[in-house]
């Protein structure tokens, strides 16, 4: 089936500095892809979908600047957290759409910002 | 706004018995509804789907049955058994500004007992 690698797996950041998570699609390519967050006993909240080769689209209240989207090539698209701050902590999980298998998600990535 | 509502944040049942897990939404557009499983620290994982022109789906102990006049779906896993123990999300999927989106509920946790 379509799988989904997503690193790290789990990052401890200082305040201030900047994260960045890679979500790779291993054997399908994928033009759309998809960054949600998750807070503990909460649903995953859609922040942006990303596309390939154009700008990211995010939900409200996402702020673009902060959550830094880069789609560059069919099977990777990367989400930078920018001067992270402890309110940015949280599990942040991508997932692309195969089309013969639906929404294939990676494993997370749970941020820590000290 | 919660589009995608589950109601119950936990069940227990005991092994070899019926989970019954309930979804309830509000969007009139969601044409496709699909249920994850997930473990701490995980992505979700697919376990089933449902167009909205269908009202059941059945794969092995998993079956998803759909009441579209109620906006109400279930997932019914039968028998449980102990390795189903994990957070239930139940996602619907519609159109919107040309891209499609996937909403979340904020997850039921099963524990299936010995």
């Amino acid at each position: 089936g379509a799988v989904v690698s997503q690193h790290p797996s789990w990052v401890i950041c200082k305040s201030g500095t900047s994260v960045k998570i890679e979500c790779r699609s291993l054997d399908f390519q994928a033009t759309t892809m998809f960054w949600y967050r998750q807070f503990p006993k909460q649903s995953l909240m859609l922040m942006a979908t990303s596309n390939e080769g154009s700008k990211a689209t995010y939900e409200q209240g996402v702020e673009k600047d902060k959550f830094l989207i880069n789609h560059a090539s069919l099977t990777l698209s990367t989400l930078t957290v920018t001067s992270a701050h402890p309110e940015d902590s949280s599990f942040y999980i991508c997932s692309a759409k195969d089309g013969s298998y639906g929404y294939t998600f990676g494993s997370g990535t749970r941020l820590t910002v000290v | 706004d919660q589009q995608v509502k589950q109601n119950s944040p936990s069940l227990s049942v005991q092994e070899g018995r019926i989970s019954i897990l309930n979804c309830d939404y509000t969007n009139s557009m969601f044409d496709y509804f699909l249920w994850y499983k997930k473990y701490p620290a995980e992505g979700p994982t697919f376990l089933i789907s449902i167009s909205s022109i269908k009202d059941k789906n059945e794969d092995g102990r998993f079956t998803v049955f759909l009441n579209k006049s109620a906006k109400h779906l279930s997932l019914h896993i039968v028998p449980s058994q102990p390795g189903d123990s994990a957070v239930y999300f139940c996602a619907a999927s519609a159109l919107e500004g040309g891209s499609e989106k996937l909403v979340f509920g904020k997850g039921t946790k099963l524990t299936v007992n010995p």
